[in-house]
């Protein structure tokens, strides 16, 4: 069974530095990997998605990494503002890449 | 392209009563559809996979005669949770992709609370 586990759990930094969030997974029979954004009571944004044949992503300031062999993804946020504050999740296609396992996510603050 | 509509986005109802959640693809069609449910601080977990023109299929734990689907249309699934309680209050989002993309695409979200 795919387990999908984030860490850390929350993090807190001041405003401008850079940041790593992990994501690591079980199986490494993927068929993608995706990170999203969800603020507070609200849906989920999709930051970026990552085919099982891809290593790499990037949408402006962000940028997401996955080993499959190892079972890790990483996203990197550069020049964090207050606005990034948000929880950050990241989910494992299965079964057909639309199924997705989900980890528990990580709850960003980004002091002014 | 690939936009997925839920709706409500929030519904309160009473104690026993039933509320159903549509889940729409807006501008491709989907035979298979996923229900998610999210409670407080918590993750986002699969409750059933939704097909359109049979019938679901229902991840351990989730009953499927209190969480009915039906997925009548290639564009829409519905969720009905019967004989709402207090437990079953939580964020229930769906999502869907076109045949051949290897994504997924969620709805808005619906949040149900139970009184």
């Amino acid at each position: 069974k795919q387990e999908v586990t984030q860490i850390p759990a929350a993090l807190s930094v001041p405003e401008g530095e850079n940041l790593v969030l992990n994501c690591s997974f079980t199986d490494s029979a993927i068929y993608n990997l995706q990170w999203f954004r969800q603020d507070p009571g609200k849906g989920l944004t999709s930051l970026l998605l990552i085919q099982s044949s891809q290593r790499e992503q990037t949408s402006g300031r962000l940028n997401a990494s996955l080993d499959k062999s190892s079972g890790r993804s990483t996203l990197y946020i550069a020049a964090s503002q207050p606005g990034d504050s948000a929880t950050y999740l990241c989910a494992v296609g299965i079964q057909g890449a639309q199924k997705l396992v989900f980890g528990q996510g990580t709850r960003l603050t980004i002091n002014p | 392209g690939a936009v997925v509509s839920q709706h409500p986005s929030r519904v309160i109802c009473k104690s026993g009563t039933s509320v159903k959640i549509e889940c729409r693809s807006l501008d491709f069609q989907a035979t298979t559809m996923f229900w998610y449910r999210q409670f407080p601080k918590q993750s986002l977990m699969l409750m059933a996979t939704s097909n359109e023109g049979s019938k679901a299929t229902y991840e351990q734990g989730v009953e499927k005669d209190k969480f009915l689907i039906n997925h009548a249309s290639l564009t829409l699934s519905t969720l009905t949770v019967t004989s709402a309680h207090p437990e079953d209050s939580s964020f229930y989002i769906c999502s869907a992709a076109p045949q051949g993309i290897n994504a997924a695409f969620f709805g808005q979200g619906t949040r149900l609370t139970v009184v």
